[in-house]
């Protein structure tokens, strides 16, 4: 167990709705970073958070958005969604701002099915 | 051109023998990260190891450790006798110093089946 926790664990939903998952990171970890792992795109890095300020954005598409709370919780939004949203999204924390010996600990994922 | 490339879709080890599993990687960046993660089939994603690219020794932790070769641009992981719970895919990521930010960058990994 990392300490992250995620919620939900399942999502099914249809196309065009909007869902939000949440994350929880581990104690003392001020950044969250939220990941998309899908069958044909692999794991790629969606967003970062560090004490409530976006830190970094990656390929995080216009339809998705996401925040980091007072709290450290962060919520990814995602709307309108497609049949190619469906996907594994982890959240992950780590203690720093992504420094390069800041390890990553991953939640135990959502995974989102759009019918 | 794909950045971390694990060329090793899927491997079958003996149990208790020892593993290899391949990575490359390909940056300008004169600082970075690497890590190791493995992921069993029940879907989290465990952290299994790191090395800097300053690091002068190979990293270790417990049964794992990595194999790092700078000139050749590879990090392999290295799993010393394989349990049946070692079955799982594993994937290689790397961190640029350049990237604000903590991006993880993965290859698309390797699925390990250790047999009994």
């Amino acid at each position: 167990d990392s300490g992250v926790t995620q919620t939900p664990k399942h999502l099914i939903t249809a196309t065009g709705q909007r869902v939000t998952l949440r994350c929880s990171p581990r104690s003392g970890d001020l950044s969250v970073y939220w990941y998309q792992q899908s069958l044909d795109q692999g794991l790629q890095f969606l967003i970062q958070y560090y004490n409530g300020e976006e830190r970094a954005k990656g390929n995080i598409l216009e339809r998705f958005s996401a925040q980091q709370f007072p709290d450290l919780h962060s919520e990814l939004n995602l709307s309108s969604l497609e049949l190619g949203d469906s996907a594994l999204y982890f959240c992950a924390s780590s203690v720093g701002n992504g420094g390069l010996t800041d390890t990553q600990y991953f939640g135990p994922g959502t995974r989102l099915t759009v019918l | 051109a794909q950045k971390i490339t694990q060329t090793q879709p899927g491997m079958f080890v003996q149990e208790k023998e020892a593993v290899t599993l391949d990575c490359t990687y390909d940056t300008s960046d004169q600082s970075y990260g690497l890590f190791w993660y493995k992921q069993p089939s029940s879907g989290e994603m465990i952290f299994l190891i790191y090395q800097g690219s300053y690091d002068e020794q190979n990293a270790t932790e417990g049964r794992y450790s990595l194999n790092f070769q700078k000139a050749r641009k590879s990090a392999n992981l290295v799993i010393s006798a394989s349990q049946l719970g070692d079955s799982a895919m594993y994937f290689c990521a790397m961190r640029e110093r350049r990237n604000q930010g903590g991006k993880l960058i993965f290859g698309q990994g390797t699925e390990l089946s250790v047999k009994p």
